[in-house]
């Protein structure tokens, strides 16, 4: 039973408009998500996250929204560039940001291949 | 800044042999992870270790082992390798503690093939 749902595989967009990524999850425990981005051949380098208490943070051309009656997440990504072609992962935790909980790691999703084209 | 370091980058086995993956990192983390991703699939947690010592199960341990000796490295040992083991192995490691303590940073992966 998948936690954490990402319904679109590949996602395409153009060079300039806004891109939006989006993910659901079922588990009520969560309450830390991060969204990270994996280049072919790399690892996942952490992007943005969002605490429980929060329902949008900002930083840069990146913005994540959190809809917690919903138990849905998104990711815009405004105006998108050719750089940001990547596959994207969505990840939850359960342990709690100030607890120092989440030793069990994040719970991710299958990932949302973006396509920037020019 | 190095960050997580993992080795070998790229490795072939065959049916029944052993092998270790190597990981260390130098942020002084006190928290490390194994994890593997298989095509067309998210992240799926093998083992973790939430300090020197201290290691415990995740989603997928089976068939693999793991100890924490020192803070900076996270050895990932493969027993008696098999096809379903083939696979992208990702060593990681977060904080633990505080405001980004659940932010977990990545190493660049090795690729495992079991033939």
């Amino acid at each position: 039973d998948q936690q954490v749902k990402q319904n679109s595989p590949s996602l395409s967009v153009q060079e300039g408009r806004i891109s939006i990524l989006n993910c659901d999850y079922t588990n009520s425990m969560f309450d830390y998500f991060l969204w990270y981005k994996k280049y072919p051949a790399e690892g996942p380098t952490f992007l943005i996250s969002i605490s429980s208490i929060k329902d949008k943070n900002e930083d840069g051309r990146f913005t994540v929204f959190l809809n917690k009656s919903a138990k849905h997440l998104s990711l815009h990504i405004v105006p998108s560039q050719p750089g940001d072609s990547a596959v994207y992962f969505c990840a939850a935790s359960a342990g709690g940001m100030y607890s120092g909980g989440g030793a069990d790691g994040l719970t991710f999703g299958k990932g949302t291949h973006l396509i920037i084209q020019p | 800044n190095a960050g997580v370091t993992q080795t070998p980058k790229f490795r072939i086995l065959k049916i029944g042999q052993s092998m270790t993956l190597q990981c260390t990192q130098d942020m002084n983390h006190n928290y490390m992870y194994w994890y593997r991703q298989d095509p067309g699939m998210g992240l799926k947690l093998i083992y973790y270790s939430v300090g020197a010592g201290i290691t415990d199960k995740g989603e997928v341990p089976n068939g693999y082992n793991v100890s924490r000796s020192t803070t900076e490295d996270f050895p990932l040992r493969l027993e008696l390798a098999a096809p379903s083991q083939t696979s992208v192995y990702f060593c990681a490691s977060s904080y633990g503690t505080g405001v980004s303590g659940n932010t977990i940073y990545f190493g660049e992966g090795s690729w495992l093939t079991v033939v």
